[in-house]
C-alpha cells in the first residue's frame, strides 16, 4: 500500500529534550516536505527537499533541522524543543512535479506537546 | 501579502442538502489553487487543482470552480461520509513550491 508513515504519532516531551520525528514514504517520491498545523493558522511549511541531499527552508524553519540521506526518509529534528513548537506535524511527499500541481501525499500526522 | 480566507468556518447540512464552500484569495500571479479533504486524525487528501478562471473540476458529489478572486467547492446531495474539513491552498508562479493554506471549512452532514 502506498503511504507516508510518521513516527511517533503522539509525543509529550519537555523543553530542551532533543527529539526526532521520522517520515518514510514507499512511493519512490523525489519531493518531501514538513508542515505544521496550528488552529487559526492553517498548514505552514517548515522544510522541504527536492531530492536526496537537497533541502531548503520553508516559511517557519526556526528551531527545526532536517536531513535527506535516503530518498525514502526525511526526518524532522527538534534539537531543543520549546513550548511554541507544540503542534500537529505532517510529512508530505510527491512525485517530481507534484509539488507544483498540489498532488501531495500526506502522512497521518504527529501530535507533539512540549511542556 | 498572500492571503487565503475560507468561509464559513463550519457548516452543518442535512443529508441531500446541497451547498457551497468558499475560498477567497489575494495572490498576484496565481499558478494554481488546490482543494484538499482532511478527516479527523488524518492528513489532508488531495482533491483538485485549478489553474485558470473559468476552470471546473468534478469528482463524485464535489465540483470545484475558480474565478480571479475566489474558488467554490460545490457539494451536491451530500452524504454523511462527506463530513470532513475542506482546505484550500494557493501557489504563486514566483514562489516555487510554496503553498499558502486557508484554515478550512468543517463540514458536518447529518443523516
Amino acid at each position: 500500500e502506498a503511504q507516508v508513515t510518521q513516527n511517533p504519532r503522539y509525543l509529550i516531551t519537555v523543553t530542551g529534550k532533543k527529539l526526532t520525528v521520522t517520515c518514510s514514504q514507499n512511493m519512490n517520491h523525489e519531493y518531501m516536505s514538513w508542515y505544521r498545523q496550528d488552529p487559526g493558522l492553517g498548514l505552514r511549511q517548515i522544510y522541504y527537499s527536492m531530492n536526496v541531499e537537497v533541502t531548503d527552508k520553508g516559511d517557519v524553519p526556526e528551531g527545526y533541522k532536517v536531513s535527506r540521506k535516503e530518498k525514502r526518509n526525511f526526518p524532522l529534528i527538534l534539537e531543543s524543543p520549546s513550548p511554541n513548537q507544540t503542534s500537529l506535524y505532517f510529512c508530505a511527499s510527491s512525485f517530481w512535479g507534484g509539488q507544483y500541481t498540489g498532488e501531495l501525499f500526506f502522512g497521518e500526522g504527529s501530535r507533539l506537546t512540549v511542556l | 501579502e498572500d492571503q487565503v480566507t475560507q468561509s464559513p468556518e463550519a457548516l452543518r447540512l442535512q443529508e441531500g442538502e446541497s451547498s457551497s464552500l468558499n475560498c477567497s484569495y489575494t495572490v498576484s500571479g496565481l499558478r494554481g489553487l488546490f482543494w484538499y479533504r482532511q478527516d479527523p486524525g488524518k492528513g489532508p487528501e488531495f482533491l483538485f487543482t485549478l489553474y485558470s478562471a473559468g476552470e471546473e473540476k468534478e469528482k463524485e458529489r464535489l465540483k470545484a470552480t475558480l474565478t480571479k478572486k475566489e474558488s467554490f467547492l460545490h457539494i451536491t446531495a451530500p452524504k454523511p461520509e462527506d463530513s470532513a474539513t475542506y482546505l484550500c491552498a494557493v501557489q504563486k508562479k514566483s514562489s516555487g513550491d510554496k503553498l499558502t493554506f486557508g484554515t478550512g471549512t468543517r463540514l458536518a452532514v447529518r443523516p
